[in-house]
């Protein structure tokens, strides 16, 4: 089972900052998933990317996919208190199975 | 519509005791999925089904078995329920045909063994 790292582990910044934060692999990445888990609830799926250096954008959140397609990273541009959650990458796998990431705990302080 | 419907939210059991997890979707979805969640970490794939009567084994099955008669439903069941099973359980579903929008999940039952 492939090894999906995340970092930071936890992150704590203001309101109106920005944060990176990154999925990292031992392997090449089939594709990959970006959920956010609210507490008490599953995870909801922010994007999929598939193809070597692609860059997806959803509002104020940017997914990039690695050329290698072996790292992803999701930048948060001036975060808002709604952001805060766990965000979680996710290999796909052969009929739609996941393999997911440690996780970033992310709170946004108003 | 409802989704992914899971039964119990909430759960304490004894140790050696056993518990069925109900989970049921209404989307007519052929793949379905249970994933546990242990404090702190991602979701790990415990069994995984891709229609009715086929079922296999995730990352971590063992204490667990599953069934799949029907389209609709996909009960985990803990036999002899173990400290190490405690955790929050996910089921997921999606359909098997090419689509933009993936795995739908549930909002967990959350189990602990005392």
């Amino acid at each position: 089972t492939q090894l999906l790292e995340q970092s930071p582990q936890f992150l704590s910044i203001q309101e109106g900052e920005n944060l990176t934060v990154y999925c990292n692999s031992s392997s090449v990445f089939s594709s990959l998933q970006w959920y956010r888990q609210e507490p008490g609830e599953g995870p909801v799926l922010l994007v999929t990317v598939v193809t070597g250096g692609e860059v997806k954008k959803l509002k104020r959140l940017t997914f990039q996919f690695g050329d290698a397609r072996k790292d992803s990273s999701l930048h948060i541009t001036a975060a808002q208190p709604g952001d805060t959650g766990l965000y979680l990458c996710a290999e796909v796998l052969r009929y739609e199975k996941l393999t997911f990431g440690t996780g970033t705990r992310l709170t946004i302080i108003p | 519509n409802a989704g992914v419907t899971q039964t119990p939210k909430f759960r304490i059991l004894k140790i050696g005791q056993s518990m069925t997890l109900q989970c049921t979707q209404d989307m007519n979805h052929n793949y379905m999925y249970w994933y546990r969640q242990d404090p702190g970490m991602g979701l790990k794939l415990i069994y995984y089904s891709v229609g009715a009567g086929i079922t296999d084994k995730g990352e971590v099955p063992n204490g667990y078995n599953v069934s799949r008669s029907t389209t609709e439903d996909f009960p985990l069941r803990l036999e002899l329920a173990a400290p190490s099973q405690t955790s929050v359980y996910f089921c997921a579903s999606r359909t098997g045909r090419p689509s933009r929008v993936l795995q739908h999940f549930g909002d967990g039952t959350r189990l602990s063994i005392l």
